[in-house]
């Protein structure tokens, strides 16, 4: 595609349910990123996925949070039994490739509200 | 511990004016370092990268070790460049990004 696609663009859910949200990088990237955007805040690394497999997960917040991706594609992020404080802009990037100056493509979020 | 500071979380000037936000980095290694914008209703993007030694917009950047600086910097700011500034460093060779937590500049007429 053109750029990072994220869906869904917004999604209001209620305290304890399951979410997932989903990133479709561009085509040939395969370095994949989410980050997490809460209001005010500035961007917090959630996850980092180099092909299929993630070598640092170090910003997840808790064991509620997972993700996975397929194909050297698509990634999807997962938020169990979510808490108010799941609240924020969830922002995925995608890249060539790892460890270079290469510049991170963002979607435009995917807005998850809380109640 | 690596992390980013950018101290003003606003900053407003008129047009014409200089402008410069402020990034203070803490890194151990050898870091790299960019700036991303947000502009309204974009997505956020790359605007430069320190290795790069670019003007973008007429935006520049200097590395200072030193310091641990890496201030974005502008001598005649325009309305256009009204957006969310964000510092970032490049932490280790696994290429994963911190940022600051912005700096929102406006420019006004």
């Amino acid at each position: 595609g053109a750029g990072v696609s994220q869906s869904p663009s917004n999604k209001v859910t209620e305290k304890g349910k399951d979410v997932e949200l989903r990133c479709d990088p561009i085509s040939g990237h395969t370095a994949l990123y989410w980050y997490r955007q809460r209001l005010g805040q500035g961007l917090e690394f959630l996850i980092y996925f180099q092909g299929n497999s993630a070598p640092d997960k170090s910003g997840l917040p808790s064991d509620r949070f997972s993700a996975e991706r397929t194909g050297e594609s698509v990634s999807t992020l997962t938020i169990q039994r979510t808490q108010q404080e799941d609240s924020a802009v969830y922002l995925c990037a995608s890249s060539l490739a790892r460890g270079t100056a290469l510049p991170l493509h963002f979607g435009n979020g995917t807005r998850l509200t809380v109640t | 511990a690596q992390r980013v500071t950018q101290p003003e979380k606003l900053l407003s000037v008129f047009k014409g004016a200089p402008v410069e936000l402020k990034c203070n980095y803490s890194y151990s290694g050898s870091p790299e370092l960019f700036w991303y914008v947000q502009y309204s209703r974009q997505r956020l993007q790359l605007l430069l990268r320190h290795i790069s030694r670019e003007s973008i917009k007429g935006f520049t950047a200097d590395l200072n070790k030193g310091e641990t600086s890496f201030h974005l910097k502008k001598p005649f700011a325009q309305e256009e460049d009204s957006a969310m500034y964000y510092c970032a460093l490049k932490r280790g060779s696994q290429g994963n990004l911190i940022f600051g937590k912005g700096t929102k500049l406006s420019v006004k007429p």
